[in-house]
């Protein structure tokens, strides 16, 4: 069964329309991870949260937040998706002082 | 600024051949990762190395870390069809920071 579960899997917006991505674990991780993936590229750390704790990549666009109401769940909010957004967005959790990372299948994202 | 490189970036080869892939990081870390990505989906787990001197091996693959040369290798035994992806290489820093590698796509030729 997943663990890590993402939704959409695939949504298409807007160009400036908000979009909220989803990620929900069953592990009780306390890391939660978001990735923007670009085509051909290496997934890009955007931030992650140790429990509520959050942390910021500094070149994380401003246009990108997110929220973790619980440690279950966690949302990636894109205010004002720009044609450059356009990516697969990853989730991905680890428990404290854990070797292993889990990722979900990631929700592909097109601005149009 | 935390870099990891990998290279060759782009690797085509022959069934039956060996080769390996390279990866470089500029961080201190004890901790080094290796996934497969095969188009389109995530990322598969292949390795995860937690010393110095780690080797590891799946089927064709084997994996290696030397952190005081800040390096580890994924090195390919007698390539089939099967193994063309992208292979990523990411850092562990401090515990929570989790960085991959720039890939490398592998191509496997008949």
């Amino acid at each position: 069964d997943a663990m890590v579960i993402q939704n959409p899997r695939y949504q298409v917006t807007q160009f400036g329309k908000p979009v909220t991505l989803s990620c929900s674990q069953t592990l009780n991780h306390n890391v939660m991870y978001w990735y923007q993936q670009k085509s051909s590229q290496a997934p890009k750390l955007l931030f992650h949260y140790y429990d509520k704790d959050f942390n910021n990549e500094a070149d994380t666009p401003d246009n990108f937040q997110s929220r973790r109401p619980n440690t279950s769940f966690c949302f990636l909010d894109i205010r004002s998706p720009g044609l450059g957004d356009t990516a697969m967005y990853l989730c991905a959790t680890r428990g404290v002082g854990g070797n292993t990372i889990y990722f979900g299948e990631g929700s592909w994202l097109t601005v149009v | 600024e935390l870099k990891v490189e990998q290279n060759p970036l782009f690797l085509s080869m022959q069934e039956g051949k060996n080769y390996t892939i390279y990866c470089n990081y500029s961080t201190t870390s004890d901790r080094l990762y290796w996934y497969r990505q095969d188009p389109g989906k995530s990322l598969e787990s292949l390795f995860v190395l937690l010393s110095n001197g780690a080797v590891k091996q799946e089927g064709r693959l084997m994996a290696s870390l030397d952190t005081k040369a800040r390096l580890s290798t994924l090195h390919i035994t007698a390539a089939v069809h099967d193994l063309s992806a992208t292979y990523f290489c990411a850092v562990d820093r401090d515990g929570n920071q989790f960085y991959f590698g720039t890939g490398t796509s592998l191509t496997v030729i008949p």
